[in-house]
């Protein structure tokens, strides 16, 4: 399974856009960018994910590089109940649509 | 809505005693997933169902792991002997349909494992 790499921790001030860096340079074709958040004691939540275009919700906004090897989630305006774990990972295409592989992810704070 | 329901949500056992994790998946949600999240880890997935069946289960120790969903709603997990190395967090999760890409996954909060 193709592998992402993240920052082990950064921190943001409230109100402030945060942008979390994923690296996935081995990224096969047809697999999908995921982003999943994961606050103390909770599961973790989804957030957004993205093939190739750039993606907005609610909560994210999600800009992968054109050569796909590399993403970022945007938080446009983090607030302190942002602070927790955020996990870029990658779906398995094939029949394994449904297998994420999670990595260790990025410690978010946001600070007042 | 409800979400996936877990328990329990603490669990304290001996080594070599058996234990028991259930979990009910957001209705009419076919696929059903178990990971592990050790600490300071992401979660790792163990088995995943779609209905009844099991159609990855590559990554569970099953020497003392076994898990089954009966008319494919809601699921079991079972540790038989529990040994140390099991003091973890064990995750539920459920999506509508799992197979198709981008298919959105939802947790339940956990069930918190120590093992003495």
């Amino acid at each position: 399974d193709a592998k992402t790499t993240q920052p082990t921790s950064m921190d943001c001030a409230e109100g402030r856009a945060a942008n979390l860096p994923c690296n996935h340079s081995t990224i096969s074709g047809n697999e999908y960018v995921y982003w999943y958040r994961q606050i103390h004691s909770q599961g973790p939540q989804y957030i957004i994910h993205g093939l190739k275009n750039n993606e907005t919700n609610e909560m994210a906004s999600l800009i992968i590089t054109e050569d796909r090897k590399s993403s970022t989630l945007i938080l446009p305006h983090a607030t302190l109940r942002d602070t927790a774990v955020y996990y870029c990972t990658l779906g398995a295409g094939g029949t394994s649509y449904g297998k994420l592989t999670f990595g260790q992810g990025t410690i978010l704070t946001v600070h007042p | 809505e409800a979400g996936v329901v877990q328990s329990p949500r603490y669990k304290i056992i001996e080594k070599k005693q058996p234990v028991a994790f259930w979990c009910n998946p957001i209705s009419g949600h076919n696929t059903l997933y178990w990971y592990l999240q050790n600490l300071g880890q992401g979660p790792e997935l163990l088995i995943r169902y779609e209905n009844e069946e099991a159609v990855d289960d590559s990554q569970l120790p099953k020497d003392r792991f076994s898990a089954e969903r009966l008319k494919g709603v809601d699921s079991t997990l079972k540790i038989q002997p529990a040994e140390l190395g099991d003091s973890a967090v064990y995750l539920c999760a459920s999506s509508l349909d799992g197979g198709s890409p981008g298919a959105e996954q939802f947790f339940g909060p956990g069930t918190r494992l120590t093992v003495l």
